[in-house]
């Protein structure tokens, strides 16, 4: 079965670029999404189809693509930014698959 | 402006039975699909669930057929959530979430949550 595996945890500086990962072998044929989830509040839709930005979605969060990996990367992290990632995809039955998350912390 | 409003937390005991809402405003509902996110406590997200309104044409994660339901009312456009004999394990927080248009299969508003505790 398909899955996605991303790191438990990804620690940067304010202003600096924080790049999260998620691979899986459904990858190269699905497209990607990346969500942030703040405590107690629902999920958001950061990036939708490996590297478009949703409306109202600030610049510096950007998604690529190459082969089993997908990567969201921001750039000038800020404390708001602070937040549990997950990406998403679908296996070959367009069922969901989530990734376990990564905790972005902001030193 | 496109909503998901959602029904309120839940209190249950083991085997009753148990039916949430996700009332979908601002757009036409009939023609995007509404999923299901479970999410246990301290826990990621896990998906539940999908259907269409438009047909009720619904699918389920192999790891929750058999267990909850998931339907439509067109006429409200509310879609629904439900057990019939719920689980201590079923405690966690579920999140209603509309798909993307076309073949695309992210979701791109969700609601807030209704939190479900199952406690004898």
């Amino acid at each position: 079965s398909y899955e996605l595996t991303q790191p438990p945890s990804v620690s940067v500086f304010p202003g600096q670029t924080a790049r999260i990962t998620c691979s899986g072998d459904a990858l190269p044929k699905q497209y990607a999404y990346w969500y942030q989830q703040k405590p107690g509040q629902a999920p958001v839709l950061v990036i939708f189809k490996d590297t478009e930005r949703p409306s109202g979605i600030p610049e510096r969060f950007s998604g690529s693509s190459s082969g089993k990996i997908v990567t969201l990367t921001i750039g000038g992290v800020q404390a708001e930014d602070e937040a549990d990632y997950y990406c998403q995809s679908v296996d070959s039955s367009t069922a969901w698959l989530f990734g376990g998350g990564t905790k972005l912390t902001v030193l | 402006e496109v909503q998901l409003v959602q029904s309120g937390a839940e209190v249950k005991k083991p085997g009753e039975s148990l039916k949430i809402s996700c009332k979908g405003s601002g757009y036409r509902f009939n023609s995007y699909w509404i999923a299901w996110v479970r999410q246990m406590p301290g826990k990621g997200l896990e998906w539940v669930g999908i259907i269409y309104p438009g047909d009720s044409d619904s699918r389920y994660s192999p790891s929750f057929q058999g267990h909850v339901t998931i339907s439509v009312d067109r006429s409200s456009s509310t879609a629904y959530l439900q057990w019939s004999s719920l689980k201590a394990s079923d405690t966690a927080m579920y999140y209603c979430a509309r798909r993307l248009a076309g073949y695309v299969y992210g979701g791109d508003y969700w609601g807030l949550g209704t939190l479900v505790t199952v406690s004898s």
